[in-house]
């Protein structure tokens, strides 16, 4: 098992630009989550899916969009990426009625 | 507003000692709370979790203790290894907004770097 995995590792923005974060787990998990991460800061929930085709907003939601077409993959879209997002954004997923989260390694990005 | 707590950016432990890290929060309809242990350049992984119900649980060096009446809860580590070094996150989960169930939206704090001195 893999487990969660997330690419890439690193990218560099330029203002306005647009990105896709992938994000893929094979456990079978039906949740998934997306958090960001700021210097000196805990984790805050962006979007979470509680399976394929439900996604719903969570703390952070604003310049961000999600899908959830398979149980597999829960990509993250920055629209006109702006330097308020420059953070570190880690996926995780979990079994239905669980709380544990497993997060895949991150992925750390710089808008300038 | 921050409804997790952790009032200690860091901590430093001499091997073999205990080390107590300590989370508060502020929200009383927190069902369940999670540690979780992050080194740099990697994400959080699932150490141990408490549910509400409880006021202790235990698995191997690591303790944790809730104190519903404080809203307080603690992680001890005993004895601590130089390997234990890295940031302990602790986390209450929320109901999710739409869909209820008792897991789903962790609410972390803003986690306390553990230094272990050999």
């Amino acid at each position: 098992n893999a487990g969660v995995t997330q690419t890439p590792k690193f990218r560099i923005l330029k203002i306005g630009q647009s990105m896709t974060l992938q994000c893929a787990q094979d456990m079978n998990h039906n949740y998934m989550y997306w958090y960001r991460q700021d210097p000196g800061m805990g984790l805050k929930l962006i979007y979470y899916s509680v399976g394929a085709g439900i996604t719903d907003k969570g703390e952070v939601p604003n310049g961000y969009n999600v899908s959830r077409s398979t149980t597999e993959d829960f990509p993250l879209r920055l629209e006109l990426a702006a330097p308020s997002q420059t953070s570190v954004y880690f996926c995780a997923s979990s079994y239905e009625g669980k709380s544990e989260q497993y997060f895949g390694p991150g992925t750390r990005l710089t808008v300038t | 507003d921050q409804q997790v707590k952790q009032n200690s950016p860091s901590l430093s432990v001499q091997e073999g000692r205990i080390s107590i890290l300590n989370c508060d929060y502020t929200n009383s309809m927190f069902d369940y709370f999670l540690w979780y242990k992050k080194y740099p350049a990697e994400g959080p992984t699932f150490l141990i979790s408490i549910s509400s119900i409880k006021d202790k649980n235990e698995d191997g060096r690591f303790t944790v203790f809730l104190n519903k009446s404080a809203k307080h809860l603690s992680l001890h580590i005993v004895p601590s290894q130089p390997g234990d070094s890295a940031v302990y996150f602790c986390a209450a989960s929320a109901v999710l907004m739409n869909y209820g169930g008792s897991q789903g939206n962790l609410i972390f704090g803003k986690g306390t770097k553990l230094s272990v001195k050999p």
